[in-house]
């Protein structure tokens, strides 16, 4: 199955950091992790991706395992606007291409407390 | 610049009507990808296009859904003789690249079609 493991929901304090976590045991080698989050009435907002190495970006870190069966997507000071679901993604890359394909979860859904 | 978009952004239809929902992407966009996100549900793959050539439609529910890009821009997504469980969002998304890993999807706000 090419879904990933997330938490059903998840709280946080405004300024604090959260760290959402996200189990894709069954991922090959080729396999990218990606990070969209999706709030009310929108379409999904793309977050962060990732192969193998860490990575940062202006919104978010991505930490990723070494053995790639789980990953962390890390949002260093909350805010309110950052309540949303969040989902983890694996994007299949078999044969070492791909056109980008998501399968998405059910996500984790972020609470953020002022 | 402007980013994706979709219309109609709610669409009701009776059971057994057709309807045809459209995705303007990002201009030079390469790849487009329509979803489908049932209430609660995270948003499921529906088909894809690269240029104005479907690649996969694997996602299509039935021989009742059909979509088209032709000539790589515009996209529209039809659906023949609606039932209620074509209820839901139905989303377009669209990346600059093509092939290994596009990288960022940029998406719409969604349709959201009701059949009642």
């Amino acid at each position: 199955d090419a879904k990933t493991t997330q938490p059903n929901s998840m709280e946080s304090n405004e300024e604090e950091p959260v760290h959402l976590p996200c189990n894709h045991s069954t991922i090959s080698g080729t396999d990218y992790i990606h990070w969209y989050r999706q709030l009310p009435s929108q379409g999904p907002e793309y977050v962060i991706h990732g192969l193998t190495s860490n990575v940062n970006n202006r919104m978010a870190s991505l930490a990723i395992a070494e053995d790639r069966k789980s990953s962390t997507l890390i949002l260093h000071r909350a805010t309110l606007r950052d309540a949303a679901v969040y989902y983890c993604i694996r994007e299949a890359n078999a044969g070492g291409t791909s056109y980008g394909k998501l399968t998405f979860g059910q996500g984790t859904i972020l609470t953020v407390h002022p | 610049g402007a980013g994706v978009s979709q219309s109609p952004r709610y669409k009701v239809a009776k059971r057994g009507q057709d309807v045809a929902l459209r995705c303007d992407p990002i201009s030079g966009h390469v790849s487009l990808f329509w979803y489908q996100q049932a209430l609660g549900q995270g948003p499921e793959f529906l088909t894809y296009f690269q240029n104005e050539a479907q690649l996969d439609k694997s996602g299509l529910p039935s021989d009742r859904f059909f979509a088209e890009r032709p000539e790589g821009s515009v996209s529209t997504l039809k659906i023949q003789r609606t039932q209620q469980e074509d209820s839901a969002v139905y989303l377009c998304a669209s990346s600059l690249a093509s092939g290994a890993s596009v990288g960022e999807q940029y998406f719409g706000p969604g349709t959201r079609l009701t059949v009642t």
